[in-house]
């Protein structure tokens, strides 16, 4: 199985700060990287897919980036609705398909 | 507007199986551009990924799972299942049914989970 690894684990911004959360892949995976937001008690949500690719409805602040083994998640400006944990997930090679371990933004 | 519920007991007993069923609303399952699947997360933890359902009937199962697990559909009843057997109390976690968009034009497709239920918690216990 493909291993994600997310680093931090957690971090604590505050709004309007520019948050960057990264994700390794053990082996290559191209661009087939997907990030989701989970906010506590709910489902996730897509945020990004194609490592780079915004989900229709995805506030514009979100970006994605990253080939091979190597991505990132960024907020430009963090707003108060963002504090919660974001998972990386690979399709590339599947099953199974995988996630990172998540990370967790909270308030500072 | 596609939705996904989850339904099913509660609590199973250890040993015994497991058994969700996810009913689609406001869309087709019967479509090859999206698969059907389970993920799980246990209690303050990450997401597994569990098992996904194509249209053609084709199901890949999460090897750790795999020889307990099946997953099946029912279009005319617009929903799909899983059934986990032999549960332990490591199956305990709030199990949630999703649909990915399958994109791309060369293999391997590109899959992303694009509408997620709201999961359903079970609690493996005797």
């Amino acid at each position: 199985d493909i291993q994600m690894t997310q680093s931090p684990s957690s971090l604590s911004a505050s709004v309007g700060d520019r948050v960057t959360i990264t994700c390794r892949a053990s082996q290559s995976i191209s661009n087939y990287l997907n990030w989701y937001q989970q906010k506590p008690g709910k489902a996730p949500k897509l945020l990004i897919y194609a490592a780079s690719s915004l989900q229709s409805g995805v506030p514009s602040r979100f970006s994605g980036s990253g080939s091979g083994t190597d991505f990132t998640l960024t907020i430009s400006s963090l707003q108060p609705e963002d504090f919660a944990t974001y998972y990386c997930q690979q399709s590339y090679s599947t099953p199974p398909e995988t996630f990172g371990q998540g990370t967790k933004v909270d308030i500072k | 507007q596609l939705q996904l519920q989850e339904s099913g007991p509660g609590l199973v007993k250890p040993s015994e199986t497991l058994s969700l069923t996810c009913s689609v609303s406001g869309g087709s399952v019967s479509s090859k551009s999206y698969y059907w699947g389970w993920i799980r997360q246990p209690p303050g933890k990450g997401l597994e990924w569990i098992g996904s359902l194509f249209y053609s009937g084709t199901t890949y199962y999460n090897p750790s799972l795999e020889s307990r697990l099946s997953i099946s559909m029912d279009t005319s009843k617009h929903h799909f299942s899983l059934k986990l057997s032999s549960v332990t109390a490591a199956d305990t976690a709030v199990y949630y049914c999703a649909r990915a968009m399958i994109f791309g034009s060369l293999v391997p497709y590109y899959y992303a989970m694009d509408v997620w239920g709201q999961g359903t918690t079970v609690t493996v216990s005797s």
